[in-house]
């Protein structure tokens, strides 16, 4: 079965300083990736995905993520994080034996950006 | 605007009362879905729907049932709550894709607002 991991919890960084969200996922073959962010009391927004091609997938409000074949990852990075990136980061994967139907989504990371 | 609307957006009730969740969207989606949001558990699909008359069970469906008469609408229903279904309930919707046979969203997904549900 598709899942995904979300190692921390929790992620600070100063504002201005580079931020890095993780992500790793497990399927078999090729996997499409997502990355979410959910403001408070607010619906999820889509931030990225990584369908096929270029590794380097740029993505809205300056955030970007790299997928790594071999290391079955799909870091969320920003170079010079905002006190508004605060947030809860989702990781989400879908695979081509469910059709692509089924959207599995990790257990979120929050973001504090302190000023 | 293009948007996805949920109601209500708050709900307490008590079990066994049976409840429905309304969803709809107006951006002529082919997929829509139902997600809860627990803490330390993230987001987990409770039923997809690919098109109009077509459903599927996601993770977690046990308790719910859903339907999809229209295409913009999708609405969630409890038949028989429990305090179990407590959770924070998202509906979400997607433009389907004709490149593949089993089209699903590799497009992103739109969600609404969200619904705070309470079984007492």
């Amino acid at each position: 079965a598709q899942s995904v991991a979300q190692p921390e919890d929790q992620v600070n960084v100063a504002e201005g300083n580079p931020l890095t969200v993780k992500c790793t996922y497990s399927v078999s073959g090729n996997p499409y990736l997502f990355w979410y962010v959910q403001y408070p009391n607010r619906g999820l927004q889509f931030l990225l995905k990584y369908i096929t091609g270029d590794n380097l997938v740029k993505g809205s409000y300056g955030f970007e993520a790299e997928f790594n074949k071999s290391q079955t990852s799909f870091h969320l990075k920003k170079p010079s994080a905002l006190v508004s990136d605060s947030a809860l980061y989702f990781c989400a994967v879908s695979h081509m034996n469910t059709g692509f139907q089924k959207l599995v989504f990790g257990t979120g990371t929050r973001l504090l950006v302190s000023p | 605007e293009a948007q996805v609307t949920q109601n209500p957006r708050y709900l307490i009730t008590v079990t066994g009362k049976k409840l429905t969740v309304t969803c709809s969207q107006n951006m002529n989606h082919e997929y829509m879905s139902w997600y809860r949001q627990d803490p330390g558990l993230g987001l987990r699909q409770i039923y997809y729907s690919m098109n109009v008359e077509v459903t599927d069970k996601g993770d977690v469906p046990e308790g719910y049932k859903v339907s999809r008469k229209e295409k913009r609408n999708f609405p969630l229903i409890l038949e028989s709550p429990s305090p179990n279904q407590t959770s924070l309930y998202f509906c979400a919707s997607s433009a389907g894709t004709g490149s593949r046979k089993a089209g699903g969203p590799d497009n992103e997904q739109f969600f609404g607002p969200g619904t705070r549900l309470t079984v007492l």
